[in-house]
């Protein structure tokens, strides 16, 4: 089945304690991209990937990293995570980057305290 | 300030009616409209979309409008089933957005009563 699989589905975590949050697809997907969704905003892209070491910024990238070093894999670095990071988290990820048409993952829920 | 917003929270609507979604967006520069329908515990899913060379693409129940002049774009749902009940975001793009990004509205939640 192709689809976009993340974890952990839900998180707890500390103030400052550096955390991971994995994204993978397996459709061969070119585009990859991560978003964050907090009430009332919609949906805000965090950082997205064009392909393989080929990463930038989107609308709200402080306190984020990310990598590509394979082409399924997109992992979401928080080194270290504050409060106001607390939110829900979706990774996307499309054909190429003329493709608007995302295949979303199932959502991280992050809670930082 | 943001630039797609949907005015609406919250939708409900009996089965059967129509479902009218509404989406307000401020930079005429977008030139490509989406709507994402999502369900509780899951990621949103596509759902249809227009180009701004277009002013209504239909795809089965779901038909979208595009009003360019008013900066509006609607969402038409006919008829309204119960497992339409989730929430929608309307999203737009345009060759100013780099790096394929969408602006996503609020979302609206839709309910739809048997």
């Amino acid at each position: 089945e192709a689809q976009v699989t993340q974890n952990p589905r839900y998180l707890i975590t500390v103030t400052g304690k550096k955390l991971t949050v994995t994204c993978s697809q397996n459709m061969n997907h070119e585009y990859m991209s991560w978003y964050r969704q907090d009430p009332g905003l919609g949906l805000r892209q965090i950082y997205y990937s064009m392909n393989v070491e080929v990463t930038d910024k989107g609308d709200v990238p402080e306190g984020y990293k990310v990598s590509r070093k394979e082409k399924r894999n997109f992992p979401l670095i928080l080194e270290s995570p504050s409060p106001n990071q607390t939110s829900l988290y979706f990774c996307a990820s499309s054909l190429s980057l003329a493709d608007y048409g995302y295949t979303f993952g199932s959502g991280t829920r992050l809670t930082v305290v | 300030d943001q630039q797609v917003k949907q005015n609406s929270p919250s939708l409900s609507v009996q089965e059967g009616r129509i479902s009218i979604l509404n989406c307000d967006y401020t930079n005429s520069m977008f030139d490509y409209f989406l709507w994402y329908k999502k369900y509780p515990a899951e990621g949103p899913t596509f759902l249809i979309s227009i180009s701004s060379i277009k002013d209504k693409n239909e795809d089965g129940r779901f038909t979208v409008f595009l009003n360019k002049s008013a900066k509006h774009l609607s969402l038409h749902i006919v008829p309204s089933q119960p497992g339409d009940s989730a929430v929608y975001f309307c999203a737009a793009s345009g060759r100013m957005n780099a790096g394929n990004m969408l602006t996503f509205g609020g979302g609206t939640r839709l309910m739809v009563k048997p």
